[in-house]
């Protein structure tokens, strides 16, 4: 049982390149999040979808897109990146009705 | 919005001996508050959580406390392992399952 797969594991770009973060969860969830953990900061939230067909921004949203591309799959999208954007990228799904949310193992990802 | 204070960011404990963290929320609508472990190179993930229906919750040496009138919650691990060495979080959610995350508290038990 994978529950939630996160690709790639490490990435390093320069300033100004592009990058998709990719997310798949086998859990059958309708929900699904985009965290980032920065040092000393815990995780905080860029985008969600709440269903298949919806996105919102979440606490720190500049920056990003995200794409909800099937109930399986939520994608996060960096334009043009940023070394502020250097981060640790967590993605999370959860089902309906406040149930717990599962987290991958994160994409770390350097921006020079 | 919600805002979570996470203490100690640090906390270093004997094996065998207690371990307690802090966490203070904002929002009084916030009615489900979640406990992650983390540990190096690994997602979070969930030991423990408790609803505000509840004041307390136990699973082996792990407990959780709510006391929703002055808006905090903790966590206990009773007899630390040098397994239980790993970064721990808090958070609580209100509307819609979204979750807003303390600052995490680092725990060390020494062998």
């Amino acid at each position: 049982n994978a529950g939630v797969t996160q690709t790639p594991k490490f990435q390093v770009l320069k300033t100004g390149q592009s990058m998709t973060l990719q997310c798949a969860q086998d859990m059958n969830h309708n929900s699904m999040y985009w965290y980032r953990q920065d040092p000393g900061m815990g995780l905080r939230l860029i985008y969600y979808s709440a269903s298949e067909g919806t996105t919102d921004k979440g606490e720190v949203p500049n920056g990003y897109n995200v794409s909800r591309l099937n109930k399986r799959e939520f994608s996060l999208r960096l334009e043009s990146a940023a070394p502020s954007q250097t981060s640790v990228y967590f993605c999370a799904s959860s089902g309906q009705g406040g149930q717990p949310q599962h987290f991958g193992d994160g994409t770390r990802l350097s921006i020079l | 919005g919600e805002n979570v204070e996470q203490h100690p960011s640090t906390l270093s404990v004997q094996e065998g001996d207690s371990a307690v963290i802090k966490c203070t929320y904002s929002d009084s609508a916030s009615n489900y508050f979640p406990w992650y472990k983390q540990e190096l190179g690994k997602g979070p993930q969930l030991i423990i959580d408790i609803r505000s229906n509840v004041g307390e919750k136990k699973d082996q040496r792990i407990a959780v406390t709510l006391n929703k009138t002055a808006k905090h919650f903790s966590l206990h691990i009773t007899e630390t392992q040098p397994e239980d060495s790993a970064v721990y979080f808090c958070a609580a959610s209100g509307r819609g399952n979204m979750l807003t995350f303390g600052g995490g508290t680092r725990l060390m038990v020494k062998p």
